[in-house]
């Protein structure tokens, strides 16, 4: 199986701050990386395919890059609705496989 | 406006078998390269990804919980049934079903179900 090793594990942050997280794949998964938020109690939803491609109605403040093993999602400017856990994902091999989370908490 | 949903119990007794149904609306099952899928999430941790149909039948599952895991459609209900045999209380979780799409980058979850949480406690 692919590990996906997401860092950090929690974040503080303020609103109006740059957030970056990172993703590592234990073996090369391509572009084949996809990005999820997931709020207390809710479903994710799904905020990046294909590595750097932001799926349609997400806002641009959301963005994704990376290749490989190494990837990172960075929030430009954080809103208050983005107060949430995400979670990387390889989408490459089976078994399909999932990041530890990254909570971003209000400092 | 696609949109899956989750039904089965909330409460099964270990070693019993769980049976979840995703009745969903919106796709067809026999569309190329769309597939319903199951991930689960135990209370407080991380989605854990479990079995894959895709529109051509092809199966996938977690090799680690392959020996225990069933996935079926039926492409005229609009329904996925996912079975997992000899429930143990560390399958406790909330189970969610996806729509699956097979494209550049890899298979997307861009829908989701609400998630049914099931307990498994004698």
């Amino acid at each position: 199986d692919i590990q996906m090793t997401q860092s950090p594990s929690s974040v503080s942050a303020s609103v109006g701050d740059r957030v970056t997280i990172t993703c590592r794949a234990s073996q090369g998964v391509g572009s084949y990386l996809a990005w999820y938020q997931q709020k207390p109690g809710k479903a994710p939803k799904l905020l990046i395919y294909a590595a750097s491609s932001l799926q349609s109605g997400v806002p641009s403040r959301f963005s994704g890059s990376g290749y490989g093993t190494d990837f990172t999602l960075t929030i430009s400017s954080l809103q208050p609705e983005d107060f949430a856990t995400y979670y990387c994902q390889q989408a490459n091999t089976f078994p399909l496989t999932f990041g530890g989370g990254t909570n971003v908490e209000i400092k | 406006q696609i949109t899956l949903k989750e039904s089965g119990p909330t409460l099964v007794k270990p070693t019993q078998t769980l049976t979840l149904t995703c009745t969903f609306s919106g796709f067809s099952l026999s569309t190329n390269a769309v597939g319903v899928g199951w991930i689960r999430q135990s209370p407080g941790k991380a989605l854990e990804w479990l079995a894959l149909i895709n529109w051509n039948d092809d199966k996938r599952y977690s090799p680690s919980l392959k020996s225990r895991l069933t996935i079926t459609k039926d492409t005229s209900k609009n329904q996925v049934v996912l079975t997992i045999t000899k429930m143990d209380p560390v399958d406790t979780a909330t189970y969610f079903c996806v729509h699956s799409i097979e494209a550049a980058g890899g298979f997307k979850f861009r829908y989701w179900g609400q998630g049914t949480l099931v307990t498994a406690s004698s």
